[in-house]
């Protein structure tokens, strides 16, 4: 039962544009977002997180963007840069117990 | 300072062989989890360990799972008599306490032949 879904396996974006990676869960009890990036060979890091009680948390050129009554989660890159190419995950928590993570994204920016 | 580290990087066994994979946290993170990661899935969480309390073992798949730290730091998940279907990514994460940023290690690629 996968509670947090990225429907989206891949993503292309020319450089310079912006990225949209999107996150559905179905859990109305999760209170905290993370997104986590990965590139091959290593673990996933942090990159950005937010809060139920907040619906927007932006970071440098990386956004976190939360609406409770869809359910969904999105992450905004801009401008986008070819190191940006990763796995993005994003992840649901209720109270930070378990995390649960979805399938992932795989980013790849064009020069 | 030094992140996360698992140990081996690599492991590849016998169907039916027990496996031990190592987890050293970040010096002074309470929290510890670990996941895996089988191909074309998410990240699955496993067991996760606080302080001293009891660990959240409510993930772990099956009875031949098991995993314990020791003084509070370094963590050993154990998977006895490893099945085909074991094969795959194991991530091991530490944080300060529940609700923080978690810090993931390289992971261990398990493969069960």
């Amino acid at each position: 039962d996968q509670q947090v879904k990225q429907n989206s396996p891949s993503l292309s974006v020319q450089e310079g544009r912006i990225s949209i990676l999107n996150c559905d869960y179905t859990n109305s009890m999760f209170d905290y977002f993370l997104w986590y990036k990965k590139y091959p060979a290593e673990g996933p890091t942090f990159l950005i997180s937010i809060s139920s009680i907040k619906d927007k948390n932006e970071d440098g050129r990386f956004t976190v963007f939360l609406n409770k009554s869809a359910k969904h989660l999105s992450l905004h890159i801009v401008p986008s840069q070819p190191g940006d190419s990763a796995v993005y995950f994003c992840a649901a928590s209720i109270t930070g117990n378990q995390f649960y993570f979805g399938t992932g994204t795989s980013l790849t920016v064009i020069p | 300072g030094a992140g996360v580290s698992q140990s081996p990087s690599n492991k590849v066994t016998e169907k039916g062989k027990d496996v031990e994979l190592r987890c050293d946290p970040i010096s002074g993170h309470t929290a510890l989890y670990w996941y895996r990661q089988s191909l074309g899935q998410g990240l699955e969480f496993l067991i996760y360990f606080q302080g001293n309390s009891a660990p959240d073992k409510s993930g772990l798949p099956s009875d031949r799972f098991s995993a314990e730290r020791t003084g509070g730091s370094v963590s050993t998940l154990t998977i006895q008599r490893t099945q085909q279907e074991d094969s795959a990514v194991y991530l091991c994460a530490s944080s300060h306490d529940m609700r923080n940023t978690q810090y993931f290690g390289p992971g261990t690629r398990l493969t069960v032949l």
